[in-house]
């Protein structure tokens, strides 16, 4: 049973170019997260997607970012017109349910590092 | 706002050592509490969690109790390896419809042998 996948691992941009981060969560799994770890801090959480659904984005930043979880695929967090700043490890994270810490905590992928220059 | 503060590291022990990362957190309510450990290049991996006060979660010889007098729940090792060098993030979480964690900054612990 495959685990929590992130792809690409090391993702490169310029400047002003697009940034997309796959995830593709564990079997079974319908509940997504999205966590940003910026360099010498804890992750900060960004958004929680269930199918075709965005729950919470209250820690997405307002401009240049989204995020999606289609009904098919993986789920897709999309940076628009990169800046330095975004320069940072994207994590993300599945759970079966609603009460996924509660049962036993979220299940992370390996992350994408991004490197904008 | 909720928050979790983790001692900063690096903190750097011999093999076999005792090893303690203290982690307070501040909240409105009765939060579950967790430890990740995140090993070089990979994600984070679930350590151990505890649901409620006087609770205690241990996993691979760490052990943290949930005190809900000292608002705490420090990680402890009896006698720590080189394996166990890695970054250790506290996190607390309220489950309810979005069920976010809330992270410490991470501890990097270095076990020499």
């Amino acid at each position: 049973n495959a685990g929590v996948m992130q792809n690409p691992r090391h993702l490169v941009r310029r400047r002003g170019q697009e940034a997309r981060l796959r995830c593709s969560p564990m079997k079974g799994h319908s509940h997504v997260y999205w966590y940003r770890q910026l360099p010498e801090e804890g992750l900060k959480f960004m958004v929680y997607l269930q199918k075709e659904n965005i729950i919470d984005e209250s820690g997405m930043p307002k401009e240049r970012f989204s995020a999606e979880f289609p009904k098919e695929g993986p789920s897709i967090l999309r940076i628009q017109q990169v800046v330095r700043g975004d320069s940072a490890a994207y994590f993300c994270a599945s759970s079966p349910s609603e009460a996924g810490t509660g049962l036993g905590g979220y299940t992370f992928g390996s992350g994408t590092r991004l490197t904008v220059v | 706002g909720d928050s979790v503060t983790q001692m900063e590291g690096p903190v750097t022990l011999s093999e076999e050592a005792f090893l303690t990362i203290n982690c307070t957190y501040t909240a409105t309510g009765y939060p579950s509490l967790f430890w990740y450990v995140q090993y070089p290049g990979e994600g984070l991996q679930l350590l151990l969690k505890a649901t409620k006060a006087d609770d205690k979660g241990s996993n691979k010889g760490f052990e943290a109790t949930y005190r809900k007098e000292t608002t705490s729940f420090h990680l402890e090792k009896g006698s720590v390896q080189v394996s166990d060098s890695a970054v250790y993030f506290c996190a607390s979480a309220y489950g309810g419809a979005t069920n976010k964690l809330i992270f410490g900054t991470g501890t990097l612990l270095a076990v020499q042998p």
